[in-house]
């Protein structure tokens, strides 16, 4: 089955850190743009980050320098480590894949939750 | 930064009706333009992309329009299943962007 699935969200303090993960599996994961969007509670959807390779990366403004994206092909995974995390943060966070030339976001995991509280 | 911004923020709609929800963008994005669905507790699922190429498996009651600025998604006629939040992206720049979204409701 052609699937994502996202483990890694949690309760973290104002200032801490957590890492995402995000396993593909029934495609050929390394031929996609991995990508992260986020959704605060009752909000609407905000892109996070994309890679497709280590020399192909992209934030959002609101992220960088605090978060930082990876992946690992072999094992058709896909990382978020968040440092730094504030209450803005706190959101459901998917991955979700695109081909290139981008077309939008294909295929989406079922989310995991971040919430970020003292 | 492109600015997406969707008209209207909620549209009230009888099943079988037709349902038109806008997308403006702040810059002109060509084609790179996608449309999504969101129902409650899910995920975003793909309808559109190109502005106007319907997605793998997507019934053919959605269809989209537009270029540059101004975009489209029409719903021919709403099924109870399509009682959703819909968001567009676009893809032409980073950062990639999302409109506010619109959602649908049943009148």
């Amino acid at each position: 089955e052609v699937q994502l699935v996202e483990s890694g969200g949690g309760l973290v303090k104002p200032g801490g850190s957590l890492r995402l993960s995000c396993a593909g599996s029934g495609f050929t994961f390394s031929s996609y743009m991995m990508n992260w969007v986020r959704q605060a509670p009752g909000k609407g959807l905000e892109w996070v980050s994309s890679i497709i390779s280590s020399s192909y990366i992209f934030y959002a403004d609101s992220v960088k320098g605090r978060f930082t994206i990876s992946r690992d092909n072999p094992k058709n995974s896909l990382y978020l480590q968040m440092n730094s995390l504030r209450a803005e943060d706190t959101a459901v966070y998917y991955c979700a894949r695109s081909e290139l030339p981008l077309n939008g976001f294909d295929l989406w995991g079922q989310g995991t939750p971040v919430t970020v509280s003292s | 930064e492109i600015v997406m911004t969707q008209s209207p923020a909620a549209l009230s709609v009888s099943p079988g009706e037709r349902a038109t929800l806008s997308c403006r963008a702040s810059q002109s994005v060509s084609s790179n333009l996608a449309w999504y669905q969101q129902k409650p507790g899910q995920a975003p699922r793909l309808l559109i992309y190109g502005a106007s190429t319907r997605a793998t498996g997507i019934p053919a009651r959605f269809s989209g329009s537009g270029s540059g600025t101004e975009f489209t998604l029409t719903i021919s006629s709403l099924q109870s299943e399509d009682f959703a939040v819909y968001y567009c992206q676009q893809y032409k720049n980073w950062p990639l962007t999302f409109g506010g979204g619109t959602k649908v409701e049943i009148k």
